[in-house]
């Protein structure tokens, strides 16, 4: 069964600049997560998808951040402007279902590492 | 609002000892709690997942416990390895069927 997939893997840009992010998630996985990890933090959620609907977005700064999840499958994270503050990794998450919290286990990818300059 | 706190921050011992690394959390209305691997530069694994209702899970030299009254979940590792140095993050599952994520435990085990 393939993992979790994201890319690109690093990103460096300066401020006021704009990023996107992919993330393919598991094959039948109904819940997809972005979270962002601050060096020496544990990882933040930023927006939850329960297939193409938006579940929780409380945390996503939403003046700059956007993300979408066309078609309940894969999802682009985008920010825009970027700020110094943004450097993070980017990290994207899938579960089956939310509906009950059972068989609810996270598979994580890889991540992106953004640096903001 | 849930806050997870993870003790210690940091744990640094001999090849061969048995450990514990602790998690807790405020408030006990949790479905569940799943442990975390992440090493340097890379994603998390999953390591052991733990449902409400259940009170321990074990895989292979982990074992992992739950006491949601008390709101403390332990992992215990038998016999470390220097491979199994990481950082071990733990992250639970309540309100709208998010994970709240601990600041995690660097750990390194010497050879």
């Amino acid at each position: 069964e393939a993992g979790v997939a994201q890319s690109p893997r690093y990103k460096i840009i300066e401020k006021r600049q704009s990023v996107a992010f992919w993330c393919n998630p598991i094959s039948g996985h109904a819940t997809l997560y972005w979270y962002q990890q601050i060096l020496g933090q544990g990882p933040k959620l930023l927006i939850q998808f329960q297939n193409n609907g938006v579940v929780d977005d409380s945390q996503l700064p939403k003046d700059r951040f956007s993300a979408e999840r066309l078609k309940g499958v894969d999802s682009t994270l985008k920010i825009q402007p970027a700020k110094l503050e943004d450097s993070a990794v980017y990290l994207c998450a899938s579960s089956q279902h939310r509906t009950s919290g059972l068989n609810n286990e996270q598979f994580f990818g890889p991540g992106t590492r953004l640096t903001v300059l | 609002k849930q806050e997870v706190t993870q003790i210690p921050a940091a744990l640094s011992v001999p090849e061969g000892e048995n450990l514990v690394l602790n998690c807790s959390f405020t408030d006990s209305a949790i479905y569940n709690l799943q442990w975390f691997r992440q090493d340097p530069g890379k994603g998390l694994t999953s390591l052991l997942l733990i449902q409400s209702s259940q009170r321990e899970q074990t895989s292979g030299r982990l074992n992992a416990s739950l006491d949601k009254s008390s709101g403390r979940s332990t992992l215990y590792i038998a016999a470390s390895q220097p491979g199994d140095s990481a950082t071990y993050l733990c992250a639970v599952g309540s309100g709208t069927y998010k994970y709240i994520f601990g600041t995690g435990t660097r750990l390194k085990v010497l050879a």
